[in-house]
Parts: structure tokens; sequence; C-alpha cells
């Protein structure tokens, strides 16, 4: 199955703006939803498909997808964006469904 | 605010089966695939499989031979059972409704595997 690759870890100072990446084969073909997990929680869903948004999560998450590479934007981060960010897709078999390997984000 | 609740034996011995249910509480059930994923300690997502009602099931290459995960649509439930267990099944198991397109995804279930 393919494979989603994520940088381990990122970092960003309050306020700012930054970029967490996800790339990998799948990503031409299917768009990347993405989870946000904090410490002993469940992952929630905080975009997917074009640049959908579930209810309560703030628009300062935004995607955007270039060829095998789908990118998580976070727009004036807050401390409460601190967290593990882990991408999602189906595999281009349209069978299966790959986890990224996650990326902790830290807001200093 | 839509909750997914999951229930199953949190400790078990190498080569039992694991057994995991889950229920959501609005009566969308029928409206929505299902999946399990897991998470070992200190590490990533892992997905498991998933079921829709007019699809069928789609399983993890790597668990295909020990997965079954099956809808009660009489009680509206969702089932993960994995067999021959071992330690490296041990994980926190999650129920996730619409994984790629809406969530929420149950609160977890630690299940130790342990002699």
């Amino acid at each position: 199955s393919s494979e989603l690759t994520q940088d381990p870890a990122v970092s960003v100072a309050l306020g700012q703006t930054v970029t967490i990446t996800c790339q990998g084969d799948s990503l031409k073909n299917y768009y990347a939803s993405w989870y946000q997990q904090k410490p002993r929680q469940a992952p929630v869903l905080v975009i997917y498909g074009e640049n959908n948004r579930p209810s309560g999560i703030p628009d300062r998450f935004s995607v955007s997808t270039s060829r095998d590479t789908a990118s998580l934007t976070i727009t004036g981060a807050q401390a409460d964006d601190e967290g593990d960010y882990y991408c999602t897709c189906r595999d281009r078999s349209d069978q299966l469904v790959v986890f990224g390997g996650g990326t902790r984000l830290t807001v200093l | 605010q839509v909750q997914i609740q999951q229930w199953g034996a949190g400790l078990l011995k190498p080569s039992e089966t694991l057994s995991l249910t889950c229920v959501v509480s609005d009566g969308s059930f029928s409206a929505y695939s299902w999946s399990w994923i897991r998470q070992a300690p200190g590490k990533g997502l892992e997905w498991i499989g998933e079921i829709n009602h007019s699809v069928g099931t789609n399983y993890n290459p790597s668990l295909k031979s020990r997965v079954t995960i099956s809808l009660d649509t009489s009680k509206e439930q969702i089932s993960l059972r994995l067999t021959s267990v071992t330690a490296a099944d041990t994980a926190v198991y999650y129920c996730a409704r619409g994984l790629l397109t809406t969530g929420p995804w149950g609160q977890g279930t630690l299940v130790t595997v342990s002699s």
C-alpha cells in the first residue's frame, strides 16, 4: 500500500504561521484529511477535502495540495494548536486507508 | 453533539481474541462508513479496517487474516474482532464514523495483551 510521509516535529512562534506537509503518491488522486490529537485524547478532524472544516474548527486552518504533497497551514498559531497532526487519505487502490506518521507541533 | 461510545475487554492473554463494540448516539448508524483505528503506546495511528453498508469491508493487509469488522443492524452497533493477539497488538483502539470526512471518534479503549 502507499505511504504518507510527514516531518516528525515542527515548531512555530505564537501568532505566526506554520505549514505541516504530507507527501505520498495517493495524494495525486485523493485529498488528505487532517486530524489533531492532544495527549490522552482521541484525534479530532480539523480539515478534509478541498478545504472543508468541520463545525467548530477555526478558519485559521487551511489546506492546499500540489502534486503528491498536501499542506496544512495554521495562520496565527495559538497555544491551543499544540498537538500531533496526522494526515490520512485513501490508498491508490481505493480499498485501503493510510495514515502519515504524524507531526508534533510545538507553539513557542 | 454526536457521541460514539465504545467498550470491550481491556486485558487479554496472548492467543486470545480481542472483541470491541461501538455505538453512535444520534441514529446515524446506517448513513456512514465506520472504521477501526489503533495506536500503540507512544506511536502513530494505524488503520485497521472499515465497513460500509453498501460496499462491505476493507482491511489493512497486515491484519486481514485476523480481523473481522461487522455491523449489528438491529442494535446499530459496529464490532471489531482480532484473533490470536500478541503483545504487538497492545494499543488504544478507536472506532470512528466517516473517517475521511466527518468523524467523530470514540473515546478509545486501551487493550493490553500480557501473559
